[in-house]
């Protein structure tokens, strides 16, 4: 059973344009943890959210947890072409131990 | 942020070799490692959790005498893919916890390790 469900699954886009990728789950986690990942490569952590509520800007990217902990969001603003690559969240507890990651979010930012 | 190598980054090996892959914390002590399968386009699928000092925890489905893992040191986790087939082919990726305090932590992964079985 899939803890963590992230939408969409793939999004493609025009330069400029704003996005938003969702990741909710019906567990409830200490921590969330949004991480991007380019091809051949490994995942590179973006941020780390802990308490319920909380906001946390990374230039054009918004991240928010929700009050509850169970789901959060990203946003870019003004999408360049180098946000390309593959979105992902994990959550801290929830019932397993480790990382439990949402299936990703393949994004394409197109020129 | 912290620093996870993995070597080697690619390896091509004929069917029925084994083939093992080392994952280290560079600049910071993990108790514990995780490594993780990767198919194209896929997520990260979490195959077992190594503890420094004791056996690994493998996850559902995961054949723990044919992926063996040894955790022998504070900065240093190995994956052994014993006689591998084609069907083992993928990216595989190591990731170390640093634990922050507070009930706090964070998984820092390597680059990965993209294994072709011909």
């Amino acid at each position: 059973t899939q803890l963590l469900e992230q939408s969409p699954q793939f999004l493609s886009i025009q330069e400029g344009e704003n996005l938003t990728v969702y990741c909710n789950s019906s567990s409830v986690f200490s921590s969330l943890q949004w991480y991007r990942q380019e091809p051949g490569e490994g995942p590179v952590l973006l941020v780390t959210v802990v308490t319920g509520g909380e906001v946390k800007k990374l230039k054009r990217l918004t991240f928010q947890f929700g009050d509850a902990r169970k789901d959060s969001s990203l946003h870019i603003t003004a999408a360049q072409p180098g946000d390309t690559g593959l979105y992902l969240c994990a959550g801290v507890g929830g019932g397993a131990d480790g990382l439990t990651f949402g299936k990703g979010t393949h994004l394409i930012i197109q020129p | 942020g912290a620093v996870v190598s993995q070597h080697p980054s690619w390896v091509i090996c004929k069917s029925g070799t084994s083939v093992k892959i080392e994952c280290r914390s560079l600049d910071f002590q993990a108790t514990t490692m995780f490594w993780y399968r990767q198919f194209p386009k896929q997520s990260l699928m979490l195959m077992a959790t190594s503890n420094e000092g004791s056996k690994a925890t493998y996850e559902q489905g995961v054949e723990k005498d044919k992926f063996l893992i040894n955790h022998a040191s504070l900065t240093l986790s190995t994956l052994t893919v014993t006689s591998a087939h084609p069907e083992d082919s993928s990216f595989y990726i190591c990731s170390a916890r640093d634990q922050l305090g507070q009930g706090l932590e964070t998984q820092y992964f390597g680059p990965g390790t993209r294994l072709l079985v011909l």
